[in-house]
């Protein structure tokens, strides 16, 4: 049964700071991976989308990378803003197109 | 429309009621999936859509819990004789046609359900 984490639960930094949110799951085989956000209240909003022969994608100040063979996906938020504080998620396709999701990581950015 | 849209935002009912969400998806998407998020919990897997094929109930925490997409657009989730414990936000996610790996999932702002 595939399971995904998210380290760590919840992080606060400082403006300005480049930081590192981490997401593993157990089973590698997987047809894509997924990073969301989600603001307090509302549905989640897609960041980036990794394809299972992709290694990284990148958007803007985001950089998501995919290493299938070890379960596990980075997402780096670089010179971090007040108006990142969010939960960010990931979430991964198995088999029969079911997305699991991880707990997620509640970052909150100080201004 | 221009994006998932879920009707309503915010239902209170009283416990043994019956409910219905509706999802409306994203024009020309194939997928769709439910999902319930509780407080402070992570996305919750309930049912899964694709064209015109049997969806995958897998989720479905029990048989008060159904779900129909009618003319593979429009879904509705309806929970009968509702408990406390369905209290969640039930979020629909719609994905675009295209092979395994491609699908990106698109989220609407989902329905808040309270059971008093």
């Amino acid at each position: 049964k595939q399971e995904v984490t998210q380290i760590p639960a919840a992080l606060s930094v400082p403006e300005g700071e480049n930081l590192v949110l981490n997401c593993s799951f157990t089973d590698s085989a997987i047809y894509n991976l997924q990073w969301f956000r989600q603001d307090p209240g509302k549905g989640l909003t897609s960041l980036l989308l990794i394809q299972s022969s992709q290694r990284e994608q990148t958007s803007g100040r985001l950089n998501a990378s995919l290493d299938k063979s070890s379960g596990r996906s980075t997402l780096y938020i670089a010179a971090s803003q007040p108006g990142d504080s969010a939960t960010y998620l990931c979430a991964v396709q198995t088999g029969g197109f079911k997305t699991i999701f991880g707990a997620g990581t509640r970052l909150f950015v100080k201004a | 429309g221009a994006g998932v849209s879920q009707s309503p935002s915010n239902k209170v009912t009283e416990k043994g009621k019956d409910v219905e969400l509706r999802c409306d998806p994203i024009s020309g998407h194939t997928a769709l999936y439910w999902y319930r998020q509780s407080l402070g919990q992570g996305l919750e897997f309930l049912i899964y859509f694709q064209g015109n094929s049997a969806p995958d109930k897998s989720g479905l925490p029990s048989d008060r819990f159904s779900a129909e997409r009618t003319g593979g657009s429009v879904s509705t989730l309806t929970i009968q004789r509702t408990q406390q414990e369905d209290s969640a936000v039930y979020l629909c996610a719609s994905s675009p046609p295209g092979g395994l790996g491609t699908g990106e999932l698109f989220f609407g702002e989902g329905s808040r359900l309270t059971v008093l």
